[in-house]
């Protein structure tokens, strides 16, 4: 089974401060992505890697930044967190390959509260 | 670039109700599309998806989900709903063939009363 994990459930912070969310997967999957997610507003892509040191743009990149130093670890970094960014944060992983059609693997998520 | 509109945002239904829930996407090429399941507390899981062939698709716990590709559709169903099956579906698309990203839809919350 793919795992996908995530460092905390939830996470709460005050406006201003620095943020990291961690993303581990077990798969050697080479695609991994970062979505926030809030009510009625679905899914939306905040980044995505798709190798080691390389990174896309998703949707709603403005405030965040992402790190991948290894395969398996995705990093979202709220440089100053602000209180927008009180949301539920999703990291997903897939595999590109014959077979996989880009379906992803979801973590359990972290819920951040910026106070 | 790619949407995904799903009309219904909440759904009620009494179990042993039929389930559709509607799914429409604006991709004129080739696509990969996937429903994703939430359950209270959960995290996402894969439902079901199609990629090529019989545009009837199967998944798991009973659901199943038909592609019309004329109409740019992708409706999921379920003859007979339980209590639980209470949870948020979310439909999603991918541009077969070149993006690795999906688009996801904003969401259907099912409440299904005992």
């Amino acid at each position: 089974d793919v795992k996908v994990t995530q460092s905390s459930r939830y996470l709460v912070k005050r406006t201003g401060e620095k943020v990291f969310l961690e993303c581990v997967q077990d798969m050697d999957h080479e695609n991994m992505f970062w979505y926030r997610q809030d009510p009625g507003l679905g899914l939306r892509l905040i980044y995505f890697s798709y190798d080691v040191k390389m990174k896309e743009k998703g949707d709603i990149p403005e405030g965040y930044s992402v790190s991948r130093e290894k395969k398996e670890r995705f990093s979202l970094i709220l440089e100053s967190a602000s209180t927008n960014q009180t949301s539920m944060y999703l990291c997903a992983s897939s595999f590109t390959g014959g077979g996989s059609f880009n379906e992803q693997f979801f973590g359990p998520g972290t819920r951040l509260t910026v106070l | 670039a790619q949407s995904v509109s799903q009309h219904n945002h909440h759904v009620i239904l009494s179990e042993a109700a039929s389930l559709e829930l509607g799914c429409n996407y604006s991709y004129g090429g080739t696509v990969n599309l996937f429903w994703y399941v939430q359950y209270p507390g959960q995290h996402l899981q894969l439902l079901l998806k199609y990629f090529s062939g019989d545009p009837l698709v199967k998944g798991i716990k009973g659901f199943e989900a038909e592609f019309i590709k004329s109409k740019f559709s992708f409706n999921l169903r379920k003859p007979s709903v339980q209590w639980s099956d209470t949870a948020e579906y979310f439909c999603a698309v991918n541009a077969a063939g070149s993006a690795r990203q999906l688009t996801f839809g904003s969401g259907t919350q099912l409440t299904v009363l005992p």
